[in-house]
């Protein structure tokens, strides 16, 4: 059980376009949904939590209006990276978490702007 | 503000060298301490959760303890296969989300 998805797995964009993630959490529902990047050998860092039907909080020097998420129900959380650059190249990984406190990782998703 | 730091950053084992890792970490109530094991490309795979000082918890050849400032990550006897990097994370008591602080990992690489 906790099985979270991510998709795509890789995708690669010219700069300038936008691109969206897809997170789900396929067997349990999740009320919260969190965000990560990762570059390289690097840990991962929150940019944003979101709780379903709300308005996700993102964390101090996340641009808002870049990083666009939305939590439309209790399995799906979608993050549009708009306009993007290459700078905004990294290793994106949802988590998700019911009641419990516990969060559950999807596979990640590989971002690379040319 | 929450902390953790891991150390060392890298450790290269040879097959069957027993090592520790170690997470250090500072946090306004704690409410949990998070060990997961991430490959190149992947996200990360949960091991252990840790909730009081003084717990133990144990799968396979890894054991995970618990101090009031840090924890330890034993493996005991490594096979090439145990190649990863570990991460530690703190999860405090502030609000209902249950945000996670994590450190930087360490790469432990296991020779055959």
């Amino acid at each position: 059980g906790a099985v979270v998805s991510q998709h795509p797995s890789r995708v690669i964009c010219k700069s300038g376009t936008s691109v969206k993630i897809e997170c789900r959490s396929l067997d349990f529902q999740a009320t919260t949904m969190f965000w990560y990047r990762q570059f390289p050998k690097q840990s991962l860092m929150l940019m944003a939590t979101s709780n379903e039907g709300s308005k996700a909080t993102y964390e101090q020097g996340v641009e808002k209006d870049k990083f666009l998420i939305n939590h439309a129900s209790l399995t799906l959380s979608t993050l549009t990276v708009t306009s993007a650059h290459p700078e905004d190249s990294s290793f994106y990984i949802c988590s998700a978490s019911d009641d419990s406190y516990e969060q559950y990782f999807g596979p990640g998703t590989r971002l690379t702007v040319t | 503000e929450d902390q953790v730091t891991q150390s060392p950053e890298a450790l290269r084992l040879q097959e069957g060298e027993s090592s520790s890792l170690n997470c250090s970490y500072t946090v306004s109530g704690l409410r949990g301490l998070f060990w997961y094991r991430q490959d190149p490309g992947k996200g990360p795979e949960f091991l252990f959760t840790l909730y009081s000082a003084g717990e133990e918890k144990e799968k396979e050849r890894l054991k995970a303890t618990l101090t009031k400032k840090e924890s330890f990550l034993h493996i005991t006897a490594p096979k090439p296969e145990d190649s990863a990097t570990y991460l530690c994370a703190v999860q405090a008591y502030t609000g209902a989300n249950s945000k996670l602080t994590f450190g930087k990992g360490i790469t432990l690489s296991v020779r055959p």
